[in-house]
């Protein structure tokens, strides 16, 4: 069974541009979930998908991000216009029930 | 809202000693508690977890404690081998709707020498 995928692995932009980062979920997954690591700090919370619902968005930093999942599949997350600050790892992790999220590798996004 | 200390920030440990990872949470409601191993270049992976109404739990070389009144939970792994090192994140989260929403501690830079 193929694991969460994310796409790209890395990507590097200059301020003011705009980057979509794509996440394939493990198949069957109904819960999909977005997180980031900025640089030395923790692993924060994004938001949380149920289908093709937003279950939680409370840890979206601003309205420069957006995030969709059509369809219920796969989701993206669109940053515009990317921020210095939004530079990080973000991953995307998926899960079948409540709990026991699987993670995927992450997209490493630097922002010049 | 929900905050996670965990420590130390780094291990260092010989190959066979035992390596334990602690961390405190501040919300009462939490009650899942899961561990992830994060290797060079990879998301992290899920090794071990523990719901609330549990104090301890094994699987094999991985053990995890809670102390839901002193709001701890602690990683210990035995005979550490080389292959452990990585860095060690804990989390904590509630139930009802808002069981996706993981809070990380720090991460612990685990290095096992040989």
């Amino acid at each position: 069974e193929a694991g969460v995928t994310q796409f790209p692995s890395h990507s590097v932009i200059e301020k003011g541009q705009t980057v979509t980062l794509r996440c394939d979920p493990i198949s069957g997954h109904d819960n999909l979930y977005w997180y980031r690591r900025v640089m030395g700090k923790e692993i924060k919370f994004l938001l949380h998908f149920v289908k093709e619902s937003k279950q939680d968005e409370s840890g979206m930093p601003n309205n420069r991000f957006l995030a969709e999942r059509t369809g219920g599949t796969y989701s993206t997350l669109k940053v515009q216009p990317a921020e210095l600050e939004d530079s990080g790892v973000y991953f995307c992790a998926s899960s079948q029930g409540a709990l026991a999220m699987f993670f995927g590798p992450g997209t490493r996004l630097t922002v010049l | 809202g929900e905050n996670v200390e965990q420590h130390p920030s780094t291990l260092s440990v010989q190959e066979g000693d035992s390596a334990v990872i602690k961390c405190t949470y501040s919300d009462s409601a939490s009650n899942y508690f899961p561990w992830y191993k994060q290797e060079l270049g990879k998301g992290p992976q899920l090794i071990i977890d523990i719901r609330s109404n549990v104090g301890e739990k094994k699987d094999q070389r991985i053990a995890v404690t809670l102390n839901k009144t002193a709001k701890h939970f602690s990683l210990h792994i035995t005979e550490t081998q080389p292959e452990d090192s990585a860095v060690y994140f804990c989390a904590a989260t509630g139930g009802g709707t808002s069981y996706g929403k993981l809070t990380f501690g720090q991460g612990t830079i685990l290095t096992v020498h040989p």
